[in-house]
């Protein structure tokens, strides 16, 4: 079993720019949340996809999108980057339907500049 | 809403010293409560979890018990070793059942020294 993977693991953009980052969940999840992670704090909540849905969303700006394919893997996409889109970028996958945990993937460390 | 307060770091131990990381959480409802832990260069690993009041989870040694009268989770460990140096973080979910959605504390980073 795979676990969770994550593409790329580093990614450097300019500020302005669009990104796009990609989640293969765990085999037999079928739902997908995203992170973020800033330098030295906890990750913070972005939005979870299931059913190819949008189901929840934290308190980010209309920048960040997502998708969910359906195979279950799903895709973050921040338009208009700014500086402070810098962070690690942390996928979860768990089953929608059990109560089991999340398994998290390495991340994607994104640099704006 | 829901927020994740932990004893702020770095904490730096001897090895075999005794290990406590206080969490202490609001929430509505019941949420469940997580350690996670962070090596460096890493994703997230699930440490423990407690998902009812009174519910002591465990792992490699870790403690923790969910206090709903203190609303708390504290992190324990009788005899910390160099490889349990890395970030730990508590975490809740609000989910009764299903795909949580964790709100996590800042992270307390843990430095052991043989």
């Amino acid at each position: 079993d795979a676990g969770v993977t994550q593409s790329p693991t580093h990614l450097i953009k300019t500020r302005g720019q669009q990104v796009t980052l990609r989640c293969s969940p765990k085999s037999g999840h079928d739902t997908v949340s995203w992170y973020q992670q800033a330098l030295g704090q906890g990750p913070q909540f972005i939005f979870q996809y299931y059913e190819e849905e949008e189901r929840q969303r934290g308190n980010f700006p209309d920048r960040f999108s997502g998708h969910q394919f359906p195979n279950y893997s799903s895709e973050l996409n921040v338009n208009a980057l700014l500086l402070g889109d810098s962070a690690l970028y942390l996928c979860a996958s768990s089953p929608m339907l059990t109560n089991t945990e999340a398994f998290f993937g390495q991340g994607t460390r994104l640099t704006v500049v | 809403g829901n927020s994740v307060t932990q004893m702020e770091g770095p904490v730096t131990l001897s090895e075999e010293a005794f290990l406590t990381i206080n969490c202490t959480y609001t929430a509505t409802g019941y949420p469940s409560l997580f350690w996670y832990v962070q090596y460096p260069g890493e994703g997230l690993q699930l440490l423990l979890k407690a998902t009812k009041a009174d519910d002591k989870g465990s792992n490699k040694g870790f403690e923790a018990t969910y206090r709903k009268e203190t609303t708390s989770f504290h992190l324990e460990k009788g005899s910390v070793q160099v490889s349990d140096s890395a970030v730990y973080f508590c975490a809740l979910s609000g989910a009764v059942q299903g795909a949580q959605k964790l709100v996590f504390g800042q992270g307390t980073r843990l430095t052991i020294n043989p």
